[in-house]
């Protein structure tokens, strides 16, 4: 099985609220991923996550905030968002940091109002 | 600067009209070229990892391949069902990031 789950599915939330994305997977990988893609662009990384130990910020501003509180668990906690942060996010895992593939979660699109 | 470059940007095929899709390379020290299928919404879908010059993977109506210098996806047939964004990502050096392409749009017609 090679199932990467998201909630939620969509998320729509105003600029003061306070939002948590979920990921998670029983595949044993021990890498896990946030990345941002906005319409007709590729994925871009935000953090990496390697045995739960936070390996990769591409200085993501600090109104995300990742957490990863076991091996199969993945969090991004959403405070302040601005209209431009609305994208799909998607959570990503793979054996260890590389070289191997990544399988992807369905994503949570979110929309900031 | 590592770069990876996907041609072409958007290919519009009638169905049985084999074709291929480009990407190329420019990274130090290649050490995975993986490609993906993107339906519109959705998460990118895993399809073949190469690893190095004259690998060759192949799944149903696709085949990768790899060079030096660039990978090729090709498409055998194809169906309506084909149709979708095709990706292209790099791991190189001694970095964890993937390096993503911008995508091959496919569209198959009946």
């Amino acid at each position: 099985d090679t199932e990467v789950t998201q909630t939620p599915k969509h998320l729509v939330m105003g600029m003061t609220n306070k939002k948590s994305l979920k990921c998670e997977q029983h595949m044993g990988h021990r890498a896990m991923y946030w990345y941002k893609q906005k319409a007709k662009k590729p994925p871009e990384l935000m953090f990496v996550y390697s045995y739960e130990k936070l390996s990769i910020n591409e200085s993501v501003p600090s109104r995300f905030s990742p957490e990863c509180p076991n091996s199969s668990l993945l969090n991004l906690h959403l405070h302040a968002l601005q209209p431009e942060d609305s994208a799909l996010y998607l959570c990503a895992s793979s054996l260890t940091t590389g070289p191997y593939e990544q399988y992807f979660g369905p994503g949570t699109r979110l929309t900031v109002t | 600067e590592d770069q990876v470059t996907q041609s072409p940007e958007a290919l519009r095929l009638q169905e049985g009209e084999s074709s291929s899709l480009n990407c190329s390379y420019t990274v130090s020290g290649l050490r995975g070229l993986f490609w993906y299928r993107q339906d519109p919404g959705k998460g990118p879908e895993f399809l073949f990892t190469l690893y190095s010059a004259g690998e060759e993977k192949e799944k149903e109506r696709l085949k990768a391949t790899l060079t030096k210098k660039e990978s090729f996806l090709h498409i055998t047939a194809p169906k309506p069902e084909d149709s979708a964004t095709y990706l292209c990502a790099v791991q190189a050096g001694n970095t964890d990031k993937l390096i993503f392409g911008t995508g091959t749009r496919l569209q198959v017609f009946p």
